[in-house]
């Protein structure tokens, strides 16, 4: 069973601090690992993507992939009350160019307040 | 949401009835999908299309059928509505290639009396 798994929160934290955002996956084979935020009321949007082990940064937010552990995550720095959202982890890429089978696997998303 | 719309972005309708979702993209990508999403389930992928005339199941297709006969539009209907298919439906598009990137339309609020 493919299953992608993320804390549902809320996870909360003061302004300026750091927050950290988890997600596991099952399927070993995975092999591409999106971030996307949504707003309520609101579309999801694409944060970030990762491919590769290790660190990729942008701006205050820097995904971080482990696939021997199977996990991915995402950290806020300097987090701002424009950051409360809810984060979305999806995991795809088990046959990256697999023709008809492109399909990604959604967490059902951690919730994140950025009090002030 | 730049690149895709969705028609029409609320709708009503009553138990029974057809309804059909319109999902437009102008970004020529290949691939097309519909998800619905509610709390407690996320999203979940109803149909996706890979091409014009090339679609299949996702997850939770029962009661929807989908039709794609340009590449910019990807249609989603439910055949007869019922209240278990109050939702928001998302429709998302990706392009070909190595990319899986998935990008967003603005959703449709459709509830079922």
């Amino acid at each position: 069973q493919k299953e992608v798994e993320q804390n549902s929160g809320p996870l909360s934290v003061p302004e300026g601090a750091i927050a950290s955002l988890n997600c596991t996956y099952s399927d070993r084979g995975s092999q591409s690992f999106f971030w996307y935020r949504q707003y309520s009321g609101k579309s999801p949007e694409l944060i970030m993507f990762i491919y590769s082990n290790g660190d990729k940064e942008d701006g205050r937010f820097t995904a971080q992939l482990n696939k021997a552990s199977q996990y991915v995550s995402l950290l806020i720095r300097d987090s701002q009350p424009s950051d409360s959202a809810t984060y979305l982890c999806a995991v795809g890429g088990v046959a990256r160019n697999a023709g008809n089978n492109r399909k990604l696997i959604w967490g059902l998303g951690t919730s994140l307040a950025v009090n002030p | 949401d730049a690149g895709i719309t969705q028609s029409p972005r609320h709708k009503v309708t009553e138990t029974g009835t057809p309804v059909t979702l319109r999902c437009h993209q102008t970004e020529n990508h290949r691939y097309m999908y519909w998800y619905r999403q509610d709390p407690g389930h996320g999203l979940r992928l109803i149909h996706y299309s890979y091409g014009v005339k090339d679609t299949d199941k996702g997850e939770v297709s029962d009661g929807y059928s989908v039709s794609r006969s340009k590449t910019e539009d990807f249609l989603l209907t439910l055949e007869s509505a019922t209240s278990s298919q109050t939702s928001v439906y998302f429709c998302a598009i990706s392009e070909s290639g190595g990319k899986e990137t998935q990008y967003f339309g603005p959703g449709t609020r459709l509830l079922v009396l």
